[in-house]
């Protein structure tokens, strides 16, 4: 059974501050896929990670992928109220996504 | 955003009777895709299409059906719906032209009382 974990499942953290969310799954992919939801709303892609090693970046926001290890990050910088939402990461595996189950951000001002 | 919409937004019915859910997309997008979120679970794949008549089932999928008869279309039943059916339902889509990215509709939420 393929598995997404995701840690830590609850974060608070000042505004201003730095913090990783890790992401670990158990099979061999080549695509990790990051997405944000705030409450009652929709999910938001955030990035696409295609292969070993890449890295991207969107304001705050910067994700990772070691395909070796089977490990992303989404790496917070500053964090500013605005970042407040829940976290997901999801692994592709052939034609089906598996999703992490959350991390959920408060940015306390 | 790939032009995706679910019909209804909200639903309440008994359990035991049959219900279904619409998605709706306008960008020609290959790949279609229902899941479901409940509290502490993140999402899990009930079903996916990656073509007209075309689907397969994903890790939740006792329950329920789905059928592809147009590439805009992808209808989730749930023949007899269940209290443990309760829960937020959202479609997503995959271009399938060289993006992976997936684009996701606005969810419905359903409560089988």
């Amino acid at each position: 059974e393929l598995k997404v974990e995701q840690n830590p499942l609850f974060l608070s953290m000042q505004e201003g501050k730095n913090y990783t969310i890790y992401c670990n799954y158990s099979t061999t992919s080549d695509r990790l896929y990051w997405y944000r939801q705030d409450p009652g709303k929709s999910l938001e892609s955030l990035f696409v990670l295609l292969s070993n090693g890449a890295v991207k970046q969107e304001g705050r926001l910067m994700a990772s992928l070691d395909t070796k290890a089977r490990l992303s990050t989404l790496h917070i910088t500053a964090a500013v109220h605005d970042l407040s939402a829940t976290y997901f990461c999801a692994v592709d595996a052939g034609n089906q996504f598996y999703f992490g189950t959350g991390t959920s951000l408060t940015v306390i001002p | 955003d790939a032009g995706i919409t679910q019909s209804p937004r909200h639903k309440v019915t008994e359990t035991g009777t049959p219900v279904t859910l619409r998605c709706h997309q306008t960008e020609n997008h290959r790949y279609m895709y229902w899941y479901r979120q409940d509290p502490g679970h993140g999402l899990r794949l009930i079903h996916y299409s990656y073509g007209v008549k075309d689907t397969d089932k994903g890790e939740v999928s006792d329950g329920y059906s789905v059928s592809r008869s147009k590439t805009e279309d992808f209808l989730l039943t749930l023949e007899s719906a269940t209290s443990s059916q309760t829960s937020v339902y959202f479609c997503a889509t995959v271009s399938g032209r060289g993006s992976y990215e997936q684009y996701f509709g606005p969810g419905t939420r359903l409560t089988v009382t």
